[in-house]
């Protein structure tokens, strides 16, 4: 396994247009984390998954936003209706969460949003 | 609510010295950790090193270690012996109840040779 994957790298859309984006976690990471960051900022919670069962989504930035898991294993975020504001850069992360203790999240490299 | 501050927008240091990044937080949770991430300008989160909130020795991983000092609630990150490949955005970052990361700002490294 080579870590956490993403797909598109980079997109560009034109605004109004709906986006989908893909992120393979780590095999056995049960586990995944949906962050955005934008320009000069560190990376800002969206929603994570434990399995296929989504356990926040109330930061989510708009009702525009959504995500799914429905396997327990990749991940897709879709953000409908694209303004200007939503570029930025995209991660996905996981983690194999056992016990109590905490363990690091691998990111993914990114997907850069561009909204014309 | 959980905090994470980071007050230096960026720092220098000379190639081969040691240099230390600021990190405070904020929460009302006992249990929870503490981490360091780094950002090269390609863009990857690449994670450095961690401290539990119960742990009783600072964490050091290679060049790296973490000065944690809980009744000042800061997490500062040790760099030792720098180099130019160092150079790169660093984050902390903090998870409680082992939930979402809480990242700060960042602060932008910059080692001269």
């Amino acid at each position: 396994d080579t870590g956490v994957s993403q797909d598109p790298r980079h997109k560009i859309t034109k605004r109004g247009q709906n986006v989908t984006f893909r992120c393979d976690p780590i095999s056995e990471h049960n586990r995944l984390y949906w962050y955005r960051q934008t320009l000069g900022q560190g990376p800002e919670f969206l929603t994570y998954f434990q399995n296929e069962a989504q356990l926040e989504k109330s930061r989510l930035l708009s009702d525009r936003f959504s995500a799914e898991r429905p396997k327990g294993s990749f991940s897709t975020l879709e953000i409908q209706r694209t303004e200007q504001g939503d570029s930025a850069m995209y991660l996905c992360a996981s983690s194999l969460l056992r016990g109590s203790s905490y363990n690091e999240q691998f990111f993914g490299p990114g997907t850069r949003l561009t909204v014309l | 609510a959980q905090k994470i501050t980071q007050t230096q927008p960026g720092m220098f240091v000379q190639e081969k010295e040691a240099v230390t990044l600021d990190c405070t937080y904020d929460t009302s949770d006992p249990s929870y950790g503490l981490f360091w991430y780094k950002q090269p300008s390609s863009g990857e989160m690449i994670f450095l090193i961690y401290q539990g909130s119960y742990d009783q020795q600072n964490a050091t991983e290679g060049r790296y270690s973490l000065n944690f000092q809980k009744a000042r609630k800061s997490a500062n990150l040790v760099i030792s012996a720098s180099q130019l490949g160092d150079s790169a955005m660093y984050f902390c970052a903090m998870n409680a109840n082992n939930n979402d990361m809480r990242f700060g700002a960042g602060t932008r490294l910059t080692v001269k040779p």
